[in-house]
C-alpha cells in the first residue's frame, strides 16, 4: 500500500529565505507526483507536475524534484514572500489517476 | 473557462440524514474523482468516474455512491450521515490522455454532520 510523508508538518521562516518541503512515498512505481497548494478551507491549486520519467519541474519561483529510485520528492521555494503561506500537500499517482495525498506541510512566511 | 466547480459550498445535515453534492468538471475533461478531506488530513480517495461508470473505489463504505452524467458532470451521494463524515469534498477533474492526466481541484463543499 502507497505510503505518503511529508516533513515537516509545519514550517515557518522569515520574508525572503529560500525553502525547501519534503515529500517521501514508499512504492517507487509512480505514474507521476504533483505538488498542490491549499488555502484554508479552500479547494487544492495545482503547482507543479513532475511525471515519472522526469527528474524536475520549474514554474516560476518554484521548482519541484523527483528521484522515483529513493521515493523522494523536493519542492524549492526561492525568495518566499507573505503570499506563500498555504498548506503544500504533493500526492502520487500510480495509474489511473487515483492521487494517494501526504498530510501537508503548513508553511507560514513572516513579514 | 469556469474551472472545476462545486455545489453547495457549505451544507449542514443531521446525523442519518442523506446527502448529494455536486460537481462540473473542468471544460474537456471527461474523468472526474470525489475526495474526502478530514480537518488538519490530507484528501482521502473515494471514487472514480469515467464514461459514467465507477472505475475505481477507495476503502469507503457502500453508503457513498456517485454517478456520473453524459455531460461529464457528477454526484456524490452519502446515505446514513455518521459524524465522522463531517470533512472537505473535493472533486477533481482530468483530461482524456495528453500525456499528463494532471488533475484539476474543485474549491470543495464543507459538509458538517451534527
Amino acid at each position: 500500500k502507497q505510503e505518503v510523508t511529508q516533513i515537516p508538518a509545519a514550517l515557518s521562516v522569515p520574508e525572503g529565505e529560500n525553502l525547501v518541503l519534503n515529500c517521501s512515498f514508499t512504492d517507487s512505481a509512480i505514474y507521476n507526483l504533483q505538488w498542490f497548494r491549499q488555502d484554508p478551507g479552500k479547494g487544492l491549486t495545482s503547482l507543479l507536475l513532475i511525471q515519472s520519467s522526469q527528474r524536475e519541474q520549474t514554474s516560476g519561483r518554484l521548482n519541484a524534484s523527483l528521484d522515483k529510485s529513493s521515493g523522494r520528492s523536493t519542492l524549492y521555494i526561492a525568495a518566499s514572500q507573505p503570499g506563500d503561506s498555504a498548506t503544500y500537500l504533493c500526492a502520487v499517482d500510480q495509474g489511473a489517476q487515483k492521487l494517494v495525498f501526504g498530510q501537508g506541510t503548513r508553511l507560514t512566511i513572516n513579514p | 473557462d469556469a474551472g472545476v466547480t462545486q455545489s453547495p459550498t457549505h451544507l449542514i445535515k443531521t446525523r442519518g440524514q442523506q446527502v448529494t453534492l455536486r460537481c462540473s468538471p473542468k471544460s474537456g475533461h471527461d474523468t472526474v474523482s470525489w475526495y474526502q478531506q478530514a480537518l488538519g488530513q490530507g484528501p482521502q480517495f473515494i471514487f472514480q468516474y469515467y464514461e459514467e461508470e465507477e472505475r475505481q473505489r477507495g476503502n469507503f463504505p457502500d453508503r457513498f455512491s456517485g454517478h456520473q452524467f453524459p455531460n461529464y458532470s457528477s454526484e456524490l451521494n452519502v446515505n446514513a450521515l455518521l459524524l465522522g463524515d463531517s470533512a472537505l469534498y473535493l472533486c477533481a477533474s482530468s483530461p482524456p490522455w495528453t500525456g499528463g492526466y494532471e488533475q484539476y481541484f474543485g474549491p470543495g463543499t464543507r459538509l458538517t454532520v451534527t
